[in-house]
C-alpha cells in the first residue's frame, strides 16, 4: 500500500516571502499521480497544483511550484511571494493511474505572518 | 460542469440520535464517491467509497454506515450518535476514467454531538 508522510506538522512564513512544504510517499508503482490541496479556515478543500509522474517536467500554477524527485520519491510544493490568503492546511495525496482514490499526507498547517 | 453538493453545513445533534448527511454530484455518471471525517487540526480519515449503486466499502469499523442508492448520491448515516462521531465531515468524487484530476470535495459538514 501507499503512504504519504508531511514531515512538518506546522510552518509558518512572512508575507511575501517563499516557503516550501514537504512530502515524500512510498509506492511501487512506476506510473502514478501527486497532488497538493489546500484547507484553508473555511475547511473546503480546494487542489493547488497536480503532477504526472511520467512527466519529468515541473508543474507550475501561478505562485505556486513543485520539486518532483521521482528516484528519491520527494515531491515539494514551493509557494512564492507568500500571501495572508494561502494560510491554510496543505494536504499531500497520491493517486493510482487506475481507480480514482487517492492517499493523503497528515497535513501541514502553514501559517502566513503580516 | 461537475458539481458535489453536500448538507446540511452543520448539525448538533444529541447523543444516541440518528444522522443522515447526503452527498449529490451533478455533471458526471458514475462518479466514485468517498467519505472522510477528520478531526480539528488533523488529517482526513477515509470512511466509506463507493465506486457504483449499492456498492460500498467501509475502512474502519465505527458506529456509521453509507449508502447508494443512485449512482450520484451518497449518504453517511448513523441510528444512534456517539460523542466520538464529532467532527468534520467531506464528501468527495472521483473520475476512474481520469484519475489524474484527482477528487473534487463538497463544502463540508461540521457534525458536533452533545
Amino acid at each position: 500500500a501507499q503512504t504519504v508522510t508531511q514531515s512538518q506538522p506546522e510552518m509558518s512564513v512572512q508575507e511575501a516571502e517563499t516557503v516550501t512544504l514537504s512530502c515524500t510517499y512510498d509506492t511501487s508503482e512506476n506510473n502514478y499521480y501527486l497532488f497538493w490541496y489546500k484547507q484553508p479556515p473555511s475547511r473546503q478543500m480546494i487542489l493547488v497544483i497536480r503532477q504526472e509522474a511520467y512527466k519529468q517536467q515541473n508543474a507550475t500554477e501561478n505562485r505556486f511550484s513543485v520539486n518532483f524527485q521521482k528516484a528519491a520519491k520527494s515531491f515539494s510544493l514551493k509557494i512564492s511571494d507568500s500571501q495572508l490568503g494561502d494560510t491554510a492546511m496543505y494536504f499531500c495525496a497520491f493517486g493510482e493511474t487506475s481507480g480514482s482514490r487517492l492517499t493523503f499526507g497528515e497535513g501541514t498547517q502553514l501559517t502566513v505572518n503580516p | 460542469s461537475q458539481t458535489i453538493h453536500q448538507w446540511p453545513a452543520t448539525l448538533v445533534q444529541p447523543v444516541g440520535s440518528p444522522l443522515s448527511l447526503e452527498c449529490t454530484v451533478e455533471g458526471t455518471s458514475n462518479p466514485n464517491l468517498y467519505w472522510y471525517r477528520q478531526a480539528a487540526g488533523r488529517g482526513l480519515q477515509l470512511l466509506f467509497y463507493s465506486v457504483g449503486i449499492g456498492q460500498i466499502s467501509s475502512e474502519v469499523p465505527q458506529n456509521l454506515s453509507a449508502s447508494r442508492p443512485q449512482d450520484r448520491q451518497f449518504i453517511l448515516s448513523s441510528k444512534k450518535l456517539l460523542l466520538s462521531d464529532s467532527g468534520f465531515y467531506l464528501c468527495a468524487w472521483g473520475d476512474l476514467t481520469a484519475p489524474g484530476y484527482g477528487y473534487t470535495f463538497g463544502s463540508g459538514t461540521r457534525l458536533t454531538v452533545v
